[in-house]
Protein backbone atom coordinates (compact mmCIF):
# COMPACT_ATOMS: atom_id res chain seq x y z
CA UNK A 1 0.00 0.00 0.00
CA UNK A 2 1.80 3.12 -0.97
CA UNK A 3 -0.02 5.14 2.26
CA UNK A 4 -1.85 8.45 2.35
CA UNK A 5 -0.43 10.72 -0.48
CA UNK A 6 -0.44 14.39 -0.67
CA UNK A 7 0.25 16.76 -3.32
CA UNK A 8 1.78 19.34 -3.63
CA UNK A 9 4.71 18.61 -0.72
CA UNK A 10 5.76 22.29 -0.90
CA UNK A 11 3.84 24.96 -2.33
CA UNK A 12 4.88 28.84 -2.18
CA UNK A 13 2.27 31.53 -3.11
CA UNK A 14 1.81 34.87 -2.77
CA UNK A 15 -1.02 36.68 -0.69
CA UNK A 16 -4.53 36.80 -2.23
CA UNK A 17 -4.24 33.84 -4.29
CA UNK A 18 -5.51 30.42 -4.06
CA UNK A 19 -4.12 27.43 -3.10
CA UNK A 20 -5.76 23.84 -3.23
CA UNK A 21 -3.82 21.05 -1.53
CA UNK A 22 -5.24 17.21 -2.67
CA UNK A 23 -4.87 14.15 -0.44
CA UNK A 24 -5.08 10.51 -2.03
CA UNK A 25 -6.52 8.22 1.65
CA UNK A 26 -5.48 4.98 1.95
CA UNK A 27 -7.72 2.56 -0.38
CA UNK A 28 -10.48 1.02 1.54
CA UNK A 29 -10.20 3.84 4.24
CA UNK A 30 -13.64 5.44 4.32
CA UNK A 31 -12.53 8.27 6.84
CA UNK A 32 -10.68 11.17 6.14
CA UNK A 33 -8.68 13.77 7.77
CA UNK A 34 -7.15 17.47 7.19
CA UNK A 35 -5.03 18.65 10.24
CA UNK A 36 -2.85 21.81 9.86
CA UNK A 37 0.82 21.68 12.39
CA UNK A 38 2.20 25.55 13.15
CA UNK A 39 4.68 26.45 15.95
CA UNK A 40 2.23 28.03 17.99
CA UNK A 41 -0.80 25.83 17.61
CA UNK A 42 0.71 22.24 16.92
CA UNK A 43 -1.71 20.02 15.51
CA UNK A 44 -5.03 21.33 14.81
CA UNK A 45 -8.37 18.84 13.09
CA UNK A 46 -9.62 21.03 10.37
CA UNK A 47 -12.17 18.99 9.64
CA UNK A 48 -13.25 15.51 9.22
CA UNK A 49 -15.15 13.51 6.31
CA UNK A 50 -16.73 9.37 7.05
CA UNK A 51 -17.77 7.90 3.69
CA UNK A 52 -17.05 11.25 1.73
CA UNK A 53 -19.83 13.49 4.03
CA UNK A 54 -18.27 16.11 6.01
CA UNK A 55 -19.09 15.20 9.79
CA UNK A 56 -17.50 17.94 11.14
CA UNK A 57 -15.89 21.52 10.20
CA UNK A 58 -15.66 23.14 13.05
CA UNK A 59 -12.02 23.61 13.06
CA UNK A 60 -12.14 25.08 10.12
CA UNK A 61 -10.72 28.62 10.77
CA UNK A 62 -12.85 31.01 8.45
CA UNK A 63 -15.01 30.54 4.84
CA UNK A 64 -11.68 31.33 2.65
CA UNK A 65 -10.87 27.35 4.16
CA UNK A 66 -12.96 24.87 2.14
CA UNK A 67 -12.51 21.34 1.77
CA UNK A 68 -14.12 18.43 -0.15
CA UNK A 69 -14.36 14.88 -0.77
CA UNK A 70 -15.64 13.99 -4.50
CA UNK A 71 -15.02 10.30 -3.94
CA UNK A 72 -14.02 7.71 -1.75
CA UNK A 73 -10.11 7.86 -3.52
CA UNK A 74 -9.76 11.77 -3.59
CA UNK A 75 -10.14 15.02 -1.41
CA UNK A 76 -9.17 18.55 -1.80
CA UNK A 77 -8.55 21.80 0.72
CA UNK A 78 -8.70 24.93 -0.99
CA UNK A 79 -7.56 28.13 0.88
CA UNK A 80 -9.13 31.38 -1.14
CA UNK A 81 -7.89 34.24 -0.95
CA UNK A 82 -4.91 32.99 1.06
CA UNK A 83 -3.47 34.80 3.81
CA UNK A 84 0.41 35.38 5.06
CA UNK A 85 -0.85 33.32 8.49
CA UNK A 86 -2.26 30.25 6.61
CA UNK A 87 1.50 29.40 6.40
CA UNK A 88 1.28 25.97 7.83
CA UNK A 89 2.25 21.98 7.16
CA UNK A 90 -1.63 20.57 6.57
CA UNK A 91 -1.76 16.94 7.05
CA UNK A 92 -4.08 14.60 5.69
CA UNK A 93 -4.89 11.36 7.48
CA UNK A 94 -7.40 8.09 6.58
CA UNK A 95 -8.40 5.51 8.80
CA UNK A 96 -11.35 2.63 8.81
CA UNK A 97 -14.21 3.60 10.58
CA UNK A 98 -15.01 0.69 12.74
CA UNK A 99 -11.42 -0.58 12.68
CA UNK A 100 -8.34 0.29 14.45
CA UNK A 101 -8.16 3.79 16.06
CA UNK A 102 -4.77 4.64 14.70
CA UNK A 103 -5.13 7.34 11.82
CA UNK A 104 -2.51 7.03 8.86
CA UNK A 105 -0.82 10.02 8.09
CA UNK A 106 0.27 11.75 4.66
CA UNK A 107 3.71 12.98 4.83
CA UNK A 108 2.12 16.70 4.55
CA UNK A 109 2.44 20.08 2.66
CA UNK A 110 4.39 22.99 3.58
CA UNK A 111 2.32 26.03 2.32
CA UNK A 112 3.62 29.56 2.62
CA UNK A 113 2.06 32.27 2.01
CA UNK A 114 4.36 35.78 1.20
CA UNK B 1 -13.28 18.90 26.29
CA UNK B 2 -10.18 16.20 25.63
CA UNK B 3 -6.89 17.50 25.84
CA UNK B 4 -3.14 16.28 26.10
CA UNK B 5 -0.39 17.58 28.41
CA UNK B 6 3.31 16.15 27.79
CA UNK B 7 6.38 17.66 29.07
CA UNK B 8 7.91 20.30 27.08
CA UNK B 9 11.11 19.97 25.13
CA UNK B 10 13.70 19.89 23.66
CA UNK B 11 15.20 16.70 25.22
CA UNK B 12 18.65 16.29 24.72
CA UNK B 13 20.29 12.95 25.70
CA UNK B 14 23.47 11.22 24.59
CA UNK B 15 23.19 8.04 23.17
CA UNK B 16 22.55 4.63 25.11
CA UNK B 17 20.35 6.74 28.01
CA UNK B 18 16.97 6.01 29.34
CA UNK B 19 14.20 8.29 27.89
CA UNK B 20 11.09 9.41 29.71
CA UNK B 21 9.11 11.83 27.94
CA UNK B 22 5.37 12.07 30.37
CA UNK B 23 1.96 12.21 29.34
CA UNK B 24 -0.90 13.00 30.88
CA UNK B 25 -4.73 13.58 29.34
CA UNK B 26 -7.94 14.61 30.25
CA UNK B 27 -11.07 13.17 28.49
CA UNK B 28 -14.45 10.95 29.60
CA UNK B 29 -15.41 7.92 28.93
CA UNK B 30 -12.62 5.23 27.70
CA UNK B 31 -10.08 7.00 25.14
CA UNK B 32 -7.62 5.35 23.53
CA UNK B 33 -3.63 7.02 23.75
CA UNK B 34 -0.96 6.84 21.08
CA UNK B 35 2.66 7.84 20.59
CA UNK B 36 3.25 9.51 17.15
CA UNK B 37 6.75 10.25 16.41
CA UNK B 38 7.88 13.07 13.22
CA UNK B 39 11.26 12.47 11.71
CA UNK B 40 12.24 15.91 9.97
CA UNK B 41 10.66 16.74 6.57
CA UNK B 42 8.10 14.04 7.13
CA UNK B 43 4.43 13.00 8.61
CA UNK B 44 3.34 11.68 11.37
CA UNK B 45 4.41 7.79 11.95
CA UNK B 46 2.27 6.14 14.75
CA UNK B 47 4.58 4.43 17.22
CA UNK B 48 2.59 2.56 19.62
CA UNK B 49 -1.01 2.61 21.14
CA UNK B 50 -3.10 1.06 24.35
CA UNK B 51 -6.65 1.26 23.95
CA UNK B 52 -7.64 -0.16 27.67
CA UNK B 53 -6.57 0.46 31.15
CA UNK B 54 -3.12 -1.23 32.11
CA UNK B 55 -2.20 -2.09 28.50
CA UNK B 56 1.17 -1.82 27.46
CA UNK B 57 2.21 -0.35 23.86
CA UNK B 58 5.92 -1.59 22.49
CA UNK B 59 7.49 -0.91 19.33
CA UNK B 60 10.65 -0.58 18.33
CA UNK B 61 12.17 -0.71 21.88
CA UNK B 62 9.95 2.04 23.16
CA UNK B 63 7.19 1.48 25.46
CA UNK B 64 3.80 3.01 27.23
CA UNK B 65 1.34 1.50 30.00
CA UNK B 66 -2.13 3.14 30.03
CA UNK B 67 -2.68 4.22 33.51
CA UNK B 68 -6.24 5.06 34.05
CA UNK B 69 -5.86 6.11 37.97
CA UNK B 70 -2.92 8.44 37.13
CA UNK B 71 -4.30 9.33 33.31
CA UNK B 72 -1.09 9.03 32.23
CA UNK B 73 1.03 7.40 29.52
CA UNK B 74 4.53 8.25 29.51
CA UNK B 75 6.91 6.96 26.63
CA UNK B 76 9.84 4.77 27.88
CA UNK B 77 13.06 3.75 26.08
CA UNK B 78 15.86 2.39 27.91
CA UNK B 79 18.79 3.15 25.49
CA UNK B 80 18.04 6.10 22.65
CA UNK B 81 19.65 6.36 19.60
CA UNK B 82 20.71 8.62 17.22
CA UNK B 83 18.14 7.67 15.07
CA UNK B 84 15.57 8.50 17.96
CA UNK B 85 15.88 12.05 17.01
CA UNK B 86 12.48 13.40 16.05
CA UNK B 87 9.30 15.05 17.90
CA UNK B 88 7.18 13.26 19.75
CA UNK B 89 3.39 13.36 20.16
CA UNK B 90 1.05 12.05 22.65
CA UNK B 91 -2.39 12.05 21.19
CA UNK B 92 -6.18 10.06 22.38
CA UNK B 93 -8.63 9.21 20.66
CA UNK B 94 -12.13 9.17 22.64
CA UNK B 95 -14.37 5.70 22.50
CA UNK B 96 -17.03 4.27 24.84
CA UNK B 97 -20.21 6.01 26.02
CA UNK B 98 -18.67 8.94 26.68
CA UNK B 99 -20.43 10.93 23.82
CA UNK B 100 -17.18 12.25 23.04
CA UNK B 101 -15.90 12.64 19.20
CA UNK B 102 -14.55 8.88 19.22
CA UNK B 103 -13.08 10.00 15.89
CA UNK B 104 -10.41 12.30 15.96
CA UNK B 105 -7.18 12.75 17.44
CA UNK B 106 -6.47 15.36 20.34
CA UNK B 107 -2.56 15.51 20.20
CA UNK B 108 -0.40 17.00 22.83
CA UNK B 109 2.28 20.16 21.64
CA UNK B 110 4.84 17.71 21.02
CA UNK B 111 8.23 16.90 22.97
CA UNK B 112 11.12 17.50 20.39
CA UNK B 113 14.15 14.78 20.95
CA UNK B 114 17.92 15.29 20.36
CA UNK B 115 20.28 12.08 20.74
CA UNK B 116 23.74 12.90 20.19
CA UNK B 117 26.61 10.05 19.62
Amino acid sequence: DAGVIQSPRHEVTEMGQEVTLRCKPISGHNSLFWYRQTMMRGLELLIYFNNNVPIDDSGMPEDRFSAKMPNASFSTLKIQPSEPRDSAVYFCASRLAGGPPDSHFGPGTRLTVL
Amino acid sequence: GDSVTQMEGPVTLSEEACLTINCTYTATGYPSLFWYVQYPGEGLQLLLKATKADDKGSNKGFEATYRKETTSFHLEKGSVQVSDSAVYFCALSGLGNSGGSNYKLTFGKGTLLTVNP
